[in-house]
């Protein structure tokens, strides 16, 4: 079952500009994690927040999370061609125990 | 270099054949998981281990089963392969610790069951 859901489902940008994808997700959690994942290559993580932690930051990676709206944001500024790939959300339910995947952002940055 | 070492890249396989996936870690992660990957379903839990031995099933179990004899090694197995298992299979481990810290993943299986 998938408890996150990223928004837009692809996304084509120019090199130079930033790239925003969105999560949100059903039940309250423990921490939000954002991954990537190069074509037909495995998942590589990039950012964890905790729902105590509103903004973090990774190099040129933006997250916030919002849980009273049961979202997040994972901004990449300045996007370069090798920031194409799919980005996915996972969450860990409050009560659970497993990493939950939404379906990903593909995105696409044209040098 | 940390990693996890999936044992195939391409791999395909016969309908009924008895199909073993292996997935090594050399980080000394408790956790151990084996997701595949569908187009529009995402990444779904097949099976996942918290410690050796030891094994809890995920979301979409049937047709597979696993087996985590060492720490280090965690083995997805299909026990009579079919065409809908057609897919890329990925193993990831943690750290102990439920999904507190980030998983790291394996490159992938993309298996073929024709």
């Amino acid at each position: 079952s998938q408890q996150g859901e990223e928004d837009p489902q692809a996304l084509s940008i120019q090199e130079g500009e930033n790239a925003t994808m969105n999560c949100s997700y059903k039940t309250s959690i423990n921490n939000l994690q954002w991954y990537r994942q190069n074509s037909g290559r495995g998942l590589v993580h990039l950012i964890l927040i905790r729902s105590n932690e509103r903004e973090k930051h990774s190099g040129r990676l933006r997250v916030t999370l919002d849980t009273s709206k049961k979202s997040s944001s994972l901004l990449i500024t300045a996007s370069r061609a090798a920031d194409t790939a799919s980005y996915f959300c996972a969450t860990v339910p409050r009560y659970g125990n497993k990493l939950v995947f939404g379906a990903g952002t593909i995105l696409r940055v044209k040098s | 270099d940390v990693k996890v070492t999936q044992s195939s890249r391409y791999l395909v396989k016969r309908t009924g054949e008895k199909v073993f996936l292996e997935c090594v870690q050399d980080m000394d992660h408790e956790n151990m998981f084996w997701y595949r990957q569908d187009p529009g379903l995402g990444l779904r839990l097949i099976y996942f281990s918290y410690d050796v031995k030891m094994k809890e099933k995920g979301d979409i179990p049937e047709g597979y089963s696993v087996s985590r004899e060492k720490k280090e090694r965690f083995s997805l197995i299909l026990e009579s392969a079919s065409t809908n298992q057609t897919s890329m299979y990925l193993c990831a481990s943690s750290r102990e610790g439920w999904a507190t810290y980030g998983y790291t993943f394996g490159s992938g299986t993309r298996l073929t069951v024709v």
